[in-house]
């Protein structure tokens, strides 16, 4: 059973599209990420939820909104999408409040490709 | 400031050597937490070790082993008689008392046959 799973794994669009991916996790966490990765490989955070509740937003275009359903899910939309949006987009989650001192569990990814 | 510098950006060994990723990280908290993880070519985030500032012990699981030194705010990890599987990206954090997870620019290894 997937711990993190997050769909699609791959997804490819035309600028200025909406696109969503969607995250799930089947651990039990409190707390839920969305991370952005280069293609430097450099790893940025961009959002944090703690039971449903935004905790962490750091300077990210408002094009992405970070949605969350319940504690097991924390989806990412993004409007209008741009050419620099092409990255590979990491859902994670830990345990405890801000995810505490304990160890984030990540999807495997899903690499956006804006065309 | 508060970060994590790991200086190597790609190291390539031939299998069975030892090698050492380094970590060096900088923070004024007391408590911190620090992390390594491994990104290998298929691009999923693997956990491979947590260690908390007042736990100074090295530790050892199979080839890979993790040396934490305060003293020098480094925690570097070595991974003895490498194998091709080892060949990955690995990643060093800091997560500071305020849960603030700093991340490193990753190590690519590389692990020739």
């Amino acid at each position: 059973d997937t711990a993190v799973s997050q769909t699609p794994k791959y997804l490819v669009t035309q600028m200025g599209n909406d696109k969503s991916i969607k995250c799930e996790q089947n651990l039990g966490h409190d707390t839920m990420y969305w991370y952005k990765q280069d293609s430097k490989k450099f790893l940025k955070i961009m959002f944090s939820y703690n039971n449903k509740e935004l905790i962490i937003n750091e300077t990210v275009p408002n094009r992405f909104s970070p949605k969350s359903p319940d504690k097991a899910h924390l989806n990412l939309h993004i409007n209008s999408l741009e050419l620099g949006d092409s990255a590979v987009y990491f859902c994670a989650s830990s345990q405890g409040p801000s995810g505490g001192n304990t160890e984030a569990f990540f999807g495997q990814g899903t690499r956006l490709t804006v065309v | 400031a508060q970060k994590v510098t790991q200086a190597q950006t790609e190291i390539s060994v031939v299998e069975k050597e030892d090698v050492t990723l380094d970590c060096v990280y900088e923070t004024r908290d007391t408590t911190y937490y620090l992390f390594w993880y491994k990104q290998p070519p298929s691009g999923e985030l693997v956990f491979l070790i947590r260690r908390n500032s007042f736990d100074e012990q090295n530790e050892i699981s199979g080839r890979y082993s993790w040396n934490f030194q305060k003293s020098t705010s480094s925690f570097n990890f070595t991974i003895t008689a490498s194998q091709v599987v080892d060949s990955a990206v690995y990643f060093c954090a800091l997560k500071r008392s305020n849960y603030q997870l700093i991340w490193g620019a990753g190590t690519k290894l590389i692990i020739k046959p």
